[in-house]
């Protein structure tokens, strides 16, 4: 599977956009890309998920780079509730549902 | 639909004794996975099942832990016998099929103490 890597932390203002970028330059033509968030004491939680296009659901938007080496999650306007740990996760189409997380991203959104 | 299932919430046992981590999936889906997190090693897959056989077993640490699935609606995940560094919180998730498109659903998890 393809390696992902994101900041270790990042802090955003309540009411901001919270840009979160993950770089995923190995990530081959039949991979998706994940997110999910987990916020603290809770499992985590499916957020959106995009294989080119950019994607946009009632949680968040996803861009994709063109050459998909990389991709960005915008949260709108985050709030204190969206202080959370964002893992990006490459996964193959056919990978039998399997998700394997990295580090994460650790939000923390300030008033 | 409730959502995930898991029990207990909290568990704390002494070294040597035998741990037993319960999942009721969502109704309908039909893959299952067993999760480990810890701060060292983050979130780790254990074990996943598909229509309830063993698909990919490679992250049970050892041969200490053990998981079953006897029906579409339970699985168990067995430690035996319990050691401290199995200290975690494990996580029990659900999906369906759908290939790509398929998110998966977690529980809230146990909190495993071995002292």
């Amino acid at each position: 599977d393809a390696k992902t890597t994101q900041p270790t932390s990042m802090d955003c203002a309540e009411g901001r956009a919270a840009n979160l970028p993950c770089n995923h330059s190995t990530i081959s033509g039949n991979e998706y890309v994940y997110w999910y968030r987990q916020i603290h004491s809770q499992g985590p939680q499916y957020i959106i998920h995009g294989l080119k296009n950019n994607e946009t659901n009632e949680m968040a938007s996803l861009i994709i780079t063109e050459d998909r080496k990389s991709s960005t999650l915008i949260l709108p306007h985050a709030t204190l509730r969206d202080t959370a740990v964002y893992y990006c996760i490459v996964r193959p189409v056919n990978a039998g549902n399997m998700l394997t997380f990295g580090g994460g991203t650790r939000l923390m959104v300030k008033p | 639909d409730a959502g995930v299932i898991q029990s207990p919430r909290h568990e704390v046992t002494e070294m040597g004794q035998e741990v037993t981590l319960r999942c009721k999936p969502i109704s309908g889906h039909d893959y299952l996975f067993w999760y480990r997190q810890t701060m060292m090693r983050g979130l780790e897959l254990l074990i996943y099942f598909n229509n309830n056989v063993p698909i990919d077993d490679s992250g049970m640490p050892e041969d200490r832990f053990s998981a079953k699935m006897p029906n579409a609606s339970f699985s168990t995940l067995k430690i035996q016998p319990s050691e401290p560094r199995d200290s975690a919180v494990y996580f029990c998730a659900s999906s369906s099929s759908g290939g790509a498109h398929s998110e998966q659903f977690f529980g809230p998890g146990t909190r495993l103490t071995v002292l």
